[in-house]
């Protein structure tokens, strides 16, 4: 069991790129969430998938924000245009579906726009 | 609405001492409740979850929990604490008819010292 993958570990750029955090959810499962940790706000859901198709994503912080599930082995999120104030640390999550499962999480990927 | 409470940000222990992590939790339905911990530039992983049964549930690392429905809490416990216990740790809920969402706490943060 490799684990949830997120790639890359950190990603640095400019105010006004577009950013794109990728991710690899556990082979099998069928639930996929996109946090976002910072220290001012804690752990945000952003959004999620089951079988993947997009659940809930009122967490999204606005239109400069997407995420896609084109398939069960993938997921992307972009921001563009970025914005220093999305600066955090963005986590994958992939779990069985049903309340009983646990989330098993990424390392994620620390975002930083200057 | 759900929400989870961690009414600490800090708790401090004593190596070999007994420790306590507070969690309360309000729900519609029925709640799922789990523990997380996390350490420095890693994801999230999972202790432990209550689901229905026993109230006192056991999970990784010796570590276990409480479940008490009167006071709707699902406290933290560790009979002997270690040092490489420190960590952060988080309280999440999901509820019956929530979906998949799972909501977690704002964390508190485990120091253990010699």
């Amino acid at each position: 069991d490799a684990g949830v993958i997120q790639s890359p570990r950190h990603e640095v750029t400019e105010m006004g790129q577009e950013v794109t955090l990728r991710c690899k959810p556990i082979s099998g499962h069928n639930s996929l969430f996109w946090y976002r940790q910072t220290m001012m706000r804690g752990l945000e859901l952003l959004i999620y998938f089951n079988n993947n198709v997009p659940i809930d994503d009122s967490g999204m912080p606005e239109d400069r924000f997407s995420a896609k599930m084109p398939n069960a082995s993938f997921s992307t999120l972009k921001i563009q245009p970025s914005e220093p104030r999305d600066s955090a640390v963005y986590f994958c999550a992939s779990s069985l579906s049903g309340p009983h499962s646990p989330l098993h999480f990424g390392n994620g990927t620390r975002l930083t726009v200057t | 609405a759900q929400s989870v409470a961690q009414p600490e940000d800090q708790v401090n222990v004593a190596e070999g001492n007994p420790l306590t992590v507070k969690c309360t939790y309000s729900v519609s339905g029925n709640p799922y409740l789990f523990w997380y911990v996390q350490y420095p530039n890693r994801g999230l992983q999972f202790l432990l979850k209550y689901i229905t049964g026993d109230n006192l549930v056991k999970g990784s690392y010796g570590f276990e929990a409480e479940f008490n429905k009167s006071q709707t809490s699902f406290h933290l416990k560790k009979p002997s604490a270690l040092v490489s216990d420190s960590a952060l740790y988080f309280c999440a809920v999901r509820f019956t008819g929530g979906g998949n969402k799972l909501t977690f706490g704002t964390g508190t943060q485990l120091k253990v010292e010699l």
